[in-house]
C-alpha cells in the first residue's frame, strides 16, 4: 500500500499571496489526483496527472507530478478565499488518500 | 443529473450498538467505496464493491463491514460500536469498471457520533 504525505498540513495565508502544497509517496504513482473538500461536503476532484513531468493549470491552480512520478505539487497563485478547503492527493490504482492541506486564505 | 446520496447525514449512537450507512451511487456507477475521515487520520479507505463484489479493502478491523446491491446501492455496517469510530463517513461512486481507475464522485457523508 502506497503511503502518501503531504505538507504543509495547516496553512493560513491572506489574499492575494501565493503559494504551494505538496504530496509526497514512498513509490511510484501509476497515476495521481487532487481533490479539494469544503465543509461540510464531500472532496471533489481537481486534476488526475498521469506522466512523468507533467504539468496541469486550471485557472490559478498549477498542478505538477514529478518527473519520477513519486512526487506532486499543487501551486495557487494569488490565493482567493474561495479557495479555502482541504487539499487531498490520491494515488489512483489503490485509492487511497493522503491526509490533506487544510487552507486558509484570509480576505 | 442526481449525486451520491447518503443516509442518515447525522447520526448518534452509544458505544456497543451498531450501525448501518446507506449509499446510493450515481445513476449508471457501479462502484462504490467508502472512507472513514477524522480530523487526526485524513481520509482512510475501507472497502470498494463493484458489481455486488468487494474487490478491494482498507486495512480495518472486522467489525466494519459492507455490502452492495443489484442496485449498485451500498450500505456499511459497523458493529460493537467504539468512542473512536466517531468520524464522517464518505462515499464514493465512480463509473470505471477498472479498480482504482477514474474520479471518484463523493457524498456529503454520514457524521457519526459515539457517546
Amino acid at each position: 500500500t502506497q503511503l502518501l504525505e503531504q505538507s504543509p498540513q495547516f496553512l493560513s495565508i491572506q489574499e492575494g499571496e501565493n503559494l504551494t502544497v505538496y504530496c509526497n509517496s514512498s513509490s511510484v504513482f501509476s497515476s495521481l489526483q487532487w481533490y479539494r473538500q469544503e465543509p461540510g461536503e464531500g472532496p471533489v476532484l481537481l486534476v488526475t496527472v498521469v506522466t512523468g513531468g507533467e504539468v496541469k493549470k486550471l485557472k490559478r491552480l498549477t498542478f505538477q507530478f514529478g518527473d519520477a512520478r513519486k512526487d506532486s505539487s499543487l501551486h495557487i497563485t494569488a490565493a482567493q478565499p474561495g479557495d479555502t478547503g482541504l487539499y487531498l492527493c490520491a494515488g489512483v490504482a489503490d485509492m487511497r488518500f493522503g491526509a490533506g492541506t487544510r487552507l486558509t486564505v484570509k480576505p | 443529473k442526481a449525486g451520491v446520496t447518503q443516509t442518515p447525514r447525522y447520526l448518534i449512537k452509544t458505544r456497543g450498538q451498531q450501525v448501518t450507512l446507506s449509499c446510493s451511487p450515481i445513476s449508471g456507477h457501479r462502484s462504490v467505496s467508502w472512507y472513514q475521515q477524522t480530523p487526526g487520520q485524513g481520509l482512510q479507505f475501507l472497502f470498494e464493491y463493484f458489481s455486488e463484489t468487494q474487490r478491494n479493502k482498507g486495512n480495518f478491523p472486522g467489525r466494519f463491514s459492507g455490502r452492495q446491491f443489484s442496485n449498485s446501492r451500498s450500505e456499511m455496517n459497523v458493529s460493537t460500536l467504539e468512542l473512536g469510530d466517531s468520524a464522517l463517513y464518505l462515499c464514493a461512486s465512480s463509473l470505471s469498471g477498472r479498480q482504482g481507475r477514474g474520479e471518484l464522485f463523493f457524498g456529503e457523508g454520514s457524521r457519526l457520533t459515539v457517546l
